[in-house]
This record gives structure tokens, C-alpha cells and sequence, in this order.
């Protein structure tokens, strides 16, 4: 079973434009949440995480909506340096936590 | 600071050949992780270490096997390689600790890359 689902991408985006992407989680119980950044054939990096209040990093946005279960992530003014594969994670903790990856969606900006 | 480093960045193996993965960290952290990362699936936890002395299984450890050395360095075995295991494997590593409930940024290493024929 996959516990956390994203837009397959990839998407194409003009510079400047506002993108969004959306994930969802399957167990309730998950109690934290990130993006992190991929760049093609690097490792992942951490983005942000998302807290349940919202959160906003320069041009990047995160939600969290607990009841129905659902992360986003909202790009506005896209730069070229934009363009990596955003992973959706979650965490749930039980004694110890360990972190479940999306697949990731690609976004390519282009000029 | 170096980070997480890996060794070695590429590597091809004939099936049933055996090898080990390094990884080694210098941020002092707690908690160690294996992945494996292959198109379509996403990043999949093969085993951790939530501290020097202790391992456990991750979602896919089936053929594998791990050694926490030391605080510093998690390796990462292959007894007998098969072409299923041809996959790109990132170390990462956190300051979490077990027995807390909030978790911690995972910090990645460049990733082996590897080739089983």
C-alpha cells in the first residue's frame, strides 16, 4: 500500500508563473510533515516542513489540512533554479519515527 | 563539515557478488538510514539505526544487511547481489532520538549509484 500520494507531474511552467502541488497521506496518525527539494540525479534536501497553522518560506507556501488529510505546496514567481522533483513526506510516531516519501512531482520552469 | 559521504558513488556487480556500502556522518547525530530510491517508486527505507549498537528493519530489508560501527558510520551489505537490487542508495542521518515524538531533518548523502548485471 502507498501511504503517501502525489501528482505525478511532470509540470511546465513559464517563469513567473505560480505553481501548486498537492499530496495526500493515508494514516491519520501521521503527526509530521515536509517537502523536500530533489535536483535531477542529486539527493533530497529539506524544503520546509508543514505545520498545521500554515506556513510561508519567501515564495513558497506549505498547508496542512488534517481532516482530510492533504499537504500542499504553493510556488509563486517560479525561477528557473526551480526546477528539482518536490517530495512530500510524512512521519508518524510511534517510540521512534521514520519517514514515508512520496514519489515526487517534477517541475520544470521554463524562460 | 563534510556532512554524510557516501563510498563508493558507482559501483557494478555481477549477480551473487557481495560488496559493502559506506556511509559516514560528522554531525554527531543520533539516528542513521539506509534508502533505496528507484523510478516509480520513491525513496524506500531499508534499514536504521536509531543509535550506535541498535538496527532495525526498514519497509524493503530483504537482502541486505546493515552495521552501525560506530556513531559516525552505518554500512550497508550485500551478501549475494541480484538485478533487483540495482537501485540508487542514499545514507542519510538525523538528530532523532529514540523514545522522542518529534522528528528531525534527515540530512542525505550524494548516493551510490549501482549497477547489478
Amino acid at each position: 500500500r502507498k501511504e503517501v500520494e502525489q501528482d505525478p507531474g511532470p509540470f511546465n511552467v513559464p517563469e513567473g508563473a505560480t505553481v501548486a502541488f498537492n499530496c495526500t497521506y493515508s494514516n491519520s496518525a501521521s503527526q509530521s510533515f515536509f517537502w523536500y527539494r530533489q535536483d535531477c540525479r542529486k539527493e533530497p534536501k529539506l524544503l520546509m516542513s508543514v505545520y498545521s497553522s500554515g506556513n510561508e518560506d519567501g515564495r513558497f507556501t506549505a498547508q496542512l489540512n488534517r481532516a482530510s488529510q492533504y499537504i500542499s505546496l504553493l510556488i509563486r514567481d517560479s525561477k528557473l533554479s526551480d526546477s528539482a522533483t518536490y517530495l512530500c513526506v510524512v512521519s508518524y510516531h510511534s517510540g521512534y519515527s521514520t519517514l514515508t516519501f512520496g514519489k515526487g512531482t517534477m517541475l520544470l520552469v521554463s524562460p | 563539515n563534510a556532512g554524510v559521504t557516501q563510498t563508493p558513488k558507482f559501483q557494478v556487480l555481477k549477480t551473487g557478488q557481495s560488496m559493502t556500502l559506506q556511509c559516514a556522518q560528522d554531525m554527531n547525530h543520533n539516528s542513521m538510514y539506509w534508502y533505496r530510491q528507484d523510478p516509480g517508486m520513491g525513496l524506500r527505507l531499508i534499514y536504521y539505526s536509531a543509535s550506535e549498537g541498535t538496527t532495525d528493519k526498514g519497509e524493503v530489508p530483504n537482502g541486505y544487511n546493515v552495521s552501525r560501527l560506530n556513531k559516525r558510520e552505518f554500512s550497508l551489505r550485500l551478501e549475494s547481489a541480484a538485478p533487483s537490487q540495482t537501485s540508487v542508495y542514499f545514507c542519510a542521518s538525523s538528530e532523532a532520538v529514540a523514545g522522542e515524538s518529534h522528528n528531525n531533518e534527515q540530512f542525505f548523502g550524494p548516493g551510490t549509484r549501482l549497477t547489478v548485471l
